[in-house]
């Protein structure tokens, strides 16, 4: 069983939609909870660390789960700009991340 | 400042061969990780450190070393290359237990024929 489940996409939406992601995480011990962005060929970048309380920064809200464990990302009002792939990022308490495969995500105009 | 980077940036080798890819972060960071990232897989960790002077195995760390070779460099060396190894490798790091972002290098495309 895969540490961590994506739903790979593409999610193709237009200007100014709501999408949602969705990843569920298999190691019930996982502490820290993050999503990163990552741009065609290029290295991940953090987007949001989410926590159990639910956070947002902007146009994106991210909720935990902790008894499904299951992680969500809600973009709000979407961007060209927003098109790239999203990772589920779960880690433990020893120093090591867990990376899903990725949602894409496709902004059309 | 340079964040982390990798050098080289692309590399073709033949099967057999052995290279040491380089990474370097100039952040003061603890922590420095190793990844793969292959087609559908997401990135997979190889090695990481924790600390300066210590390594551990991450998931797929069969077929590459590694060397903290001090707070500021992370090298993962390839001694017999395969062609499972084609892959794009990241290196990261983390500035230490209180914070959990972890900041990457572009990356080496790597094609093992």
């Amino acid at each position: 069983r895969k540490e961590v489940e994506q739903d790979p996409g593409p999610f193709n939406v237009p200007e100014g939609a709501t999408v949602a992601f969705n990843c569920t995480y298999s190691n019930s011990a996982s502490q820290s909870f993050f999503w990163y962005r990552q741009d065609c060929r290029k290295e991940p970048k953090l987007l949001m660390s989410v926590y159990s309380s639910g956070n947002e920064d902007g146009r994106f809200t991210a909720q935990l789960n902790r008894a499904s464990q299951y992680i969500s990302l809600l973009i709000r009002d979407s961007k060209l700009s927003d098109s790239a792939t999203y990772l589920c990022v779960p880690g433990d308490n020893f120093n090591k991340f867990y990376f899903g495969s990725g949602t894409k995500l496709n902004v059309k105009p | 400042n340079a964040g982390v980077t990798q050098t080289p940036k692309f590399q073709v080798l033949k099967t057999g061969q052995s290279m040491t890819l380089q990474c370097a972060q100039d952040m003061n960071h603890n922590s420095m990780y190793w990844y793969r990232q292959d087609p559908g897989m997401g990135l997979r960790l190889i090695y990481y450190s924790a600390s300066e002077g210590t390594t551990d195995k991450g998931e797929v760390p069969n077929g590459y070393n590694v060397s903290r070779l001090n707070k500021r460099e992370f090298s993962l060396r390839l001694e017999s290359a395969a062609p499972s190894q084609t892959s794009v490798y990241f290196c990261a790091s983390r500035a230490g237990d209180a914070s959990y972002e972890q900041y990457f290098g572009p990356g080496t495309r790597l094609t093992v024929t």
